[in-house]
């Protein structure tokens, strides 16, 4: 079964709307990361948490970790069409000595 | 400027010709890895190198093959290439609290 699991699977929200990406693991992690991928590129690091209870913004996003370290959320404010793309979130579960365990992805449009 | 460099970014093979996929970071991190993408299936691990000569399994190892000869290059070698490799393929690069990727090769065996 899927360690991590991310939700919602797609998104469709207007512009200017709020939303939530959900990013849920079966065991305790280590560290978690974000990610945003334009379809077919890279992957564009936005932010890592390691603490419980952690929180982290950048420009309009912002990300939680739980206190059990077990599930993350990823938060948009008044979304445009520049946050449209795949969010990716990765679990690191042994301290950075493995590679990272990535979720299916939560594939986001924005639109006018 | 902290960098993952791959080459190529697009390949058209035949199947059953070799081929290489190189990777290279700037960031001295020991901890490098090879994924591949597949839709609906995600992004899987191939192969990961914790460090210069020591190189492990991930999830999907079959047909590939890597090398880590040097701390900074980690190449990802298909020696006999087979359509169901066609993928859309991504190298990263792991320090403490940073993971960064590759632009990505696009793959295509024909």
């Amino acid at each position: 079964s899927q360690e991590l699991e991310q939700s919602p699977q797609s998104l469709i929200v207007q512009e200017g709307k709020n939303l939530t990406i959900n990013c849920t693991s079966s065991k305790t992690l280590y560290g978690l990361y974000w990610y945003k991928q334009k379809y077919g590129e890279g992957l564009i690091f936005l932010m890592m948490l390691q603490k419980g209870g952690e929180e982290k913004s950048h420009e309009k996003i912002t990300a939680k970790l739980d206190e059990k370290k077990q599930q993350s959320s990823l938060h948009i404010t008044a979304s445009q069409p520049s946050h449209a793309g795949i969010y990716l979130c990765g679990a690191d579960y042994y301290s950075g000595n493995t590679p990272l365990v990535f979720g299916k992805g939560t594939r986001l449009s924005v639109i006018a | 400027e902290a960098q993952v460099t791959q080459n190529p970014r697009y390949l058209i093979t035949v199947t059953g010709k070799k081929l290489t996929v190189t990777c290279s970071q700037n960031m001295n991190h020991e901890y490098m890895s090879w994924y591949r993408q597949d839709p609906g299936l995600g992004l899987r691990q191939i192969y990961y190198s914790m460090n210069v000569e020591v190189t492990d399994k991930g999830d999907v190892p079959e047909g590939y093959k890597v090398s880590r000869k040097e701390k900074r290059n980690f190449p990802l070698i298909l020696e006999s290439p087979s359509p169901n490799q066609t993928s859309l393929y991504f190298c990263a690069s792991t320090g403490r609290a940073e993971a960064f990727f590759g632009q990505g090769t696009r793959l295509t065996v024909v």
